[in-house]
């Protein structure tokens, strides 16, 4: 299995409050992956990398903000968590783009009250 | 509009019986994967297709890459509980993001 862990697994939180979800890696890929996961949509690209300091916007980012300052950890941040980011966010890894494999995390369960 | 559309939504069959599930879409691909998603995990590649009307086997799993490049199906023999699970199809857009399908709830009872 890929090293990737994500931190917290589960957390329940607040509306208004910031929240900040970590991956980290030990497998040194260079491209790194945040998602989420809602019934009726599938998973959805937030945020991805593509290197130290390099970060680009996914499908989803409104509400969500990153940060990469070392290869093996990447933030996702929720400034002020709304009821509608309640969901499953998941972590990914790749060693290179296109059809290259990419490894999941297992998952942080988020619940904004 | 959602890229990537997979039917059906949910399957319940009996373990020893067949079943196909399709991703199909509009737009043409250079490639396609295949994931399976167990509860409480994230998802893991099954294979990966780039030619159009290839074939890839993984035990008894047979998955088939249209001829056009626009659609996939996941055709499983003999299903048994293991294979319970959510299947994903996906796509690389621009570069490196992946975009999902809704995906395909598979139930296997024994």
């Amino acid at each position: 299995d890929a090293g990737i862990t994500q931190s917290p697994r589960h957390k329940v939180t607040e509306t208004g409050t910031p929240v900040t979800l970590r991956c980290h890696q030990t497998e040194n890929h260079r491209y790194m992956y945040w998602y989420r996961q809602d019934p009726g949509h599938g998973l959805r690209l937030i945020h991805y990398s593509y290197g130290v300091k390099d970060t680009d916007k996914g499908e989803v980012s409104d509400g969500y903000s990153v940060s990469r300052s070392k290869t093996e950890d990447f933030l996702l941040t929720l400034e002020s968590a709304t009821s509608s980011q309640t969901s499953v966010y998941f972590c990914a890894i790749s060693e290179a783009e296109g059809t290259d494999t990419q490894y999941f995390g297992p998952g942080t369960r988020l619940t904004v009250l | 509009t959602q890229l990537l559309e997979q039917s059906p939504q949910f399957l319940s069959i009996q373990e020893g019986e067949n079943l196909t599930v399709y991703c199909n879409s509009s737009s043409v691909f250079s490639s396609l994967q295949w994931y399976r998603q167990e509860p409480g995990e994230g998802p893991v590649l099954l294979v990966t297709v780039v030619t159009g009307g290839e074939v890839k086997k993984l035990k008894r799993l047979t998955f088939q890459f249209g001829d056009a490049r626009k659609d996939s199906s996941l055709h499983i023999t003999a299903a048994q509980p293991g294979d319970t699970g959510l299947y994903l199809c996906a796509v690389i857009k621009a570069g490196t993001a992946l975009i999902f399908g809704k995906g395909t709830t598979l139930s296997v009872s024994s």
